[in-house]
């Protein structure tokens, strides 16, 4: 399973774009990238997927270099509610149970 | 659809005791998965499961075990509970995407303390 490096806090303030770096240089081709948004005192809950180049949804964007070793989670506008920790996961999709979480990214959005 | 639900949402134990935390969705998906967050940190994988009568350990397995005779229910156990186990337990599942969007869904937590 490839491993991945995020950076442990980051701080905005309202109305920002945050965007969010995630390492994983060893991963494999078949191997898809997965953000996840927790809360405090809930679990985490799926944000946006993706393989290649740039996927686009309703609350953010994730953006993936040609060689894929890296990805980035783009939160446009931010508001006090998207304080939350920010976790990117690698792996196949299509088989397999095992995910495995990073530390997350803390992020806090300030007045 | 409920989900994925847990039970208890709470439960206090004094070391040495045993306990089964229960999980249960209803979206018949195949995988399911224990995970544990200590305060201030991110989720560690305990045990999951590919299906009905396959589970497999993750990266903290020791002091628990599972099972998994449904598709449906995938509990956990505790079998002589240590302070070293408080922590927060989440149980999720998932189904392969076979093309799809690949979500994993969790349930809402059982926080537990070991005295």
């Amino acid at each position: 399973l490839a491993k991945t490096t995020q950076p442990i806090s980051m701080d905005s303030y309202e109305g920002q774009e945050v965007n969010i770096t995630c390492s994983h240089n060893n991963i494999a081709t078949n191997d898809y990238i997965t953000w996840y948004q927790q809360f405090p005192s809930q679990g985490p809950r799926f944000i946006i997927q993706g393989y290649k180049t740039k996927v686009t949804n309703e609350v953010a964007s994730l953006f993936i270099p040609a060689d894929r070793k890296s990805s980035t989670l783009s939160l446009p506008r931010v508001s006090l509610s998207d304080t939350a920790v920010y976790y990117c996961l690698v792996g196949d999709r299509n088989q397999g149970g095992k995910l495995i979480f990073g530390q997350g990214t803390e992020l806090s959005v300030k007045p | 659809n409920a989900g994925v639900t847990q039970t208890p949402k709470f439960q206090v134990l004094k070391t040495g005791q045993s306990m089964t935390l229960q999980c249960a969705q209803d979206m018949n998906h195949e995988y399911m998965s224990w995970y544990r967050q200590d305060p201030g940190m991110g989720l560690r994988l305990i045990h999951y499961s590919v299906g009905a009568g396959i589970t497999d350990q993750g990266e903290v397995p020791n002091g628990y075990n599972v099972s998994r005779s449904t598709t449906e229910d995938f509990p956990l156990r505790l079998l002589s509970a240590a302070p070293s186990q408080t922590s927060v337990y989440f149980c999720a599942s998932r189904t392969p995407s076979r093309g799809g969007r690949d979500e994993q869904f969790f349930g809402p937590g059982t926080r537990l303390t070991v005295l």
